[in-house]
């Protein structure tokens, strides 16, 4: 069964901090790999990697895939309030299915 | 271009009792897609429609079904409520089916069951 599994479940920083999110997976037959960042309700799409794309940015945020290690980080650097929400990441795999780790909950203090 | 909208926003039901949530895409989007989100168990898909077809479904007890209409837009229907089906009902369409798709996502269903 496809996994993926994300750390740290939750971490709380202060503003300017930089974060560092992971997450690793064991899916058949890998596609590609998606962040996304949930606010209130509504997951909003970040960054989708593939093998042929392994490192996308945006901003402040960037994110990397490591298909070896079979694992990917999200990185925030210099942290705002408004950075707080949980971070998802997603697989696609050869089931046609998008399978999401549990998320990690990032609270950025003032 | 409107995203995806869910309606009701909120519901409240008790045990025993069935449930319907709806969910439109965004304009052009033929595929839809339902998650559960729990607290601590991230997304649980539970099931993706693609021309009105169920193309993949979850791992999910049958008391879960959905369809999907002619112009895209999907219901979600679940039978005799229990208390663990408590959860943020979610909706994401994308433009075609298949892997390496962006999924937009709808702001979902709140359920709580009592």
């Amino acid at each position: 069964e496809d996994k993926v599994v994300q750390s740290p479940l939750s971490l709380v920083v202060h503003e300017g901090d930089t974060v560092t999110l992971n997450c690793s997976y064991e899916v058949t037959n890998f596609r590609s790999l998606l962040w996304y960042k949930q606010e209130k309700k509504a997951p909003t799409f970040l960054f989708m990697l593939t093998s042929s794309g392994i490192e996308k940015k945006s901003g402040r945020l960037s994110s990397i895939l490591d298909k070896k290690e079979l694992s990917s980080i999200l990185n925030i650097t210099a942290t705002q309030t408004g950075d707080s929400a949980i971070y998802l990441c997603a697989v696609w795999g050869s089931w046609g299915k998008l399978q999401f780790g549990a998320g990690t909950q990032v609270v950025v203090t003032p | 271009k409107a995203g995806v909208t869910q309606t009701p926003r909120y519901l409240i039901k008790t045990r025993g009792q069935q449930v319907t949530l709806s969910c439109s895409p965004i304009s052009g989007h033929r595929s839809v897609s339902w998650y559960q989100q729990t607290p601590g168990q991230g997304l649980q898909f539970l099931f993706e429609y693609f021309s009105e077809t169920q193309r993949n479904k979850g791992n999910f007890p049958g008391r879960f079904s959905g369809r999907q209409f002619s112009n895209s837009r999907s219901e979600m229907n679940v039978s005799t409520l229990e208390l663990g089906d408590s959860a943020l009902y979610l909706c994401a369409s994308s433009s075609t089916t298949g892997a390496n798709e962006k999924l937009f996502f709808g702001s979902g269903t709140q359920l709580s069951v009592l």
